[in-house]
């Protein structure tokens, strides 16, 4: 079976650290682009980061740049996202999907920054 | 960067009915790389149509895309129950690529 199984979220405090991770399966991952999503309470989609299939490219939204870091390990058929120096604004379900057409998505992971 | 814009932002209709939902960039999108997601409350989005017209796979024949250059369309022929839901048009080919989102409500 295709999937994105997303896990890693939580409640964190402004300013705080996540590590969110999005295991694959059913398709070969090492072949793809992965991206990042996210939708806050009540909002839209956002694009937050997309790695390229080797992992060598990265690009970001202006809104996490230099905050969010996105890696891949092909070995373990594994996306991460480290999220650093929380604000509140970052609360938002992260979806991982398959990139750039999103044909695979996963369930999502929620984010809650707050004191 | 190409925005996309979506109207109406909330379309209310009735079962059986016809939806039109329009996308609209503000600069010709290349290839037609124009995707129609699908999001239902507490659910992750789906694929429904890419390439601006192809369904994707299980989709119904009742959804429908059109459209090239700037101006794109997804239409739902006769509106069941279960197609109540927000939607969503992406670039995948720029940033950012997703338009503000139409939902659909009965």
């Amino acid at each position: 079976e295709v999937q994105l199984l997303e896990s890693g979220g939580g409640l964190v405090q402004p300013g705080g650290s996540l590590r969110l991770s999005c295991a694959a399966s059913g398709f070969t991952f090492s072949n793809y682009a992965m991206s990042w999503v996210r939708q806050a309470p009540g909002k839209g989609l956002e694009w937050v980061s997309s790695i390229s299939y080797s992992g060598a490219s990265t690009y970001y939204a202006d809104s996490v740049k230099g905050h969010f870091t996105i890696s891949r390990d092909n070995s373990k058929n594994t996306l991460f996202l480290q999220l650093k120096s929380l604000r509140v604004e970052d609360t938002a379900i992260y979806y991982c999907a398959k990139w750039p057409l999103a044909d695979i998505w996963g369930q999502g992971t929620m984010v809650t920054v707050s004191s | 960067d190409i925005v996309l814009t979506q109207s109406p932002g909330t379309l209310s209709l009735s079962p059986g009915e016809r939806a039109t939902l329009s996308c609209r960039a503000s600069q010709s999108v290349s290839s037609n790389y124009l995707a129609w997601y699908q999001q239902k409350p507490g659910q992750a989005p789906s694929l429904l149509i890419f390439d601006a017209s192809s369904r994707a796979t299980g989709i119904p024949d009742r959804f429908s895309g059109s459209g090239s250059g700037t101006d794109f369309t997804l239409t739902i022929s006769r509106l069941e129950p279960e197609d109540f839901a927000v939607y969503y048009c992406q670039h995948y080919g720029s940033s950012p690529p997703f338009g503000q989102g139409t939902r659909l409500e009965i």
